[in-house]
């Protein structure tokens, strides 16, 4: 089993539309992380979540960290074709673990 | 700075061949990561360095998995006798230890397909 799951596992919605998207765990964490990530690309770093029911505002995307430090959110709001990519969560123990990811796909 | 190099993009093998694979880490960065990610999956947790010392190795990892950072620099990810199942994307992060938090900047990957 992964330390962190992500739901949904895919996501297609048009533009415009909000979403949701989910990491969850057993394990409490110091910090969690969300990345995106495009096709043939690395992760790139979005946001770092520290503080129990932290919410933290990049533009559209607004990530919240649960108050036990064990899961976290992301929302889009009115989502964009550019939003499109591979959203992973990950936790850092000793070392820095992923979730499987949200594949999320905005159609024009 | 360029920002967390890997070489090749793209390596192309057959099974049973030997490979290698190159990270070139952020320099200021102490700390070097190896990942390996299929499709539609989360990348796995491979490897880490904290300068040339490796810190953990995930009990994944078979033994024909060698990596290795001499000077606490680049690194190396060696992969003996390919097997199909070794296709991936192997991905090299770094990070500087002692941040308040830790950030991981990742490269492009090298993408790698055993026929």
């Amino acid at each position: 089993t992964q330390l962190l799951e992500q739901s949904p596992q895919f996501l297609s919605i048009q533009e415009g539309e909000n979403l949701t998207v989910y990491c969850n765990s057993s394990s409490v964490f110091s910090s969690l992380q969300w990345y995106r990530q495009e096709p043939g690309e690395g992760p790139v770093l979005l946001v770092t979540v520290v503080t129990g029911g932290e919410v933290k505002k990049l533009k559209r995307l607004t990530f919240q960290f649960g108050d036990a430090r064990k899961d976290s959110s992301l929302h889009i709001t009115a989502a964009q074709p550019g939003d499109t990519g591979l959203y992973l969560c990950a936790g850092a123990l000793d070392d820095m673990r992923f979730g499987a990811g949200t594949r999320l796909t905005v159609k024009p | 700075d360029t920002g967390v190099s890997q070489d090749p993009r793209h390596k192309i093998t057959k099974r049973g061949q030997n490979v290698t694979f190159r990270c070139d880490p952020i320099s200021e960065h102490n700390r070097l990561y190896w990942y390996r990610q299929t499709l539609g999956q989360g990348p796995e947790f491979l490897t880490y360095f904290q300068n040339e010392a490796q810190l953990e190795k995930s009990r994944l990892l078979s033994n024909r998995f060698s990596a290795e950072r001499p000077k606490g620099s680049f690194s190396t990810l060696e992969i003996q006798r390919t097997e199909q199942g070794d296709s991936a994307m192997y991905l090299c992060a770094s990070s500087l230890q002692g941040d308040a938090w830790e950030k991981l900047f990742f490269g492009s990957g090298t993408q790698l397909s055993v026929l």
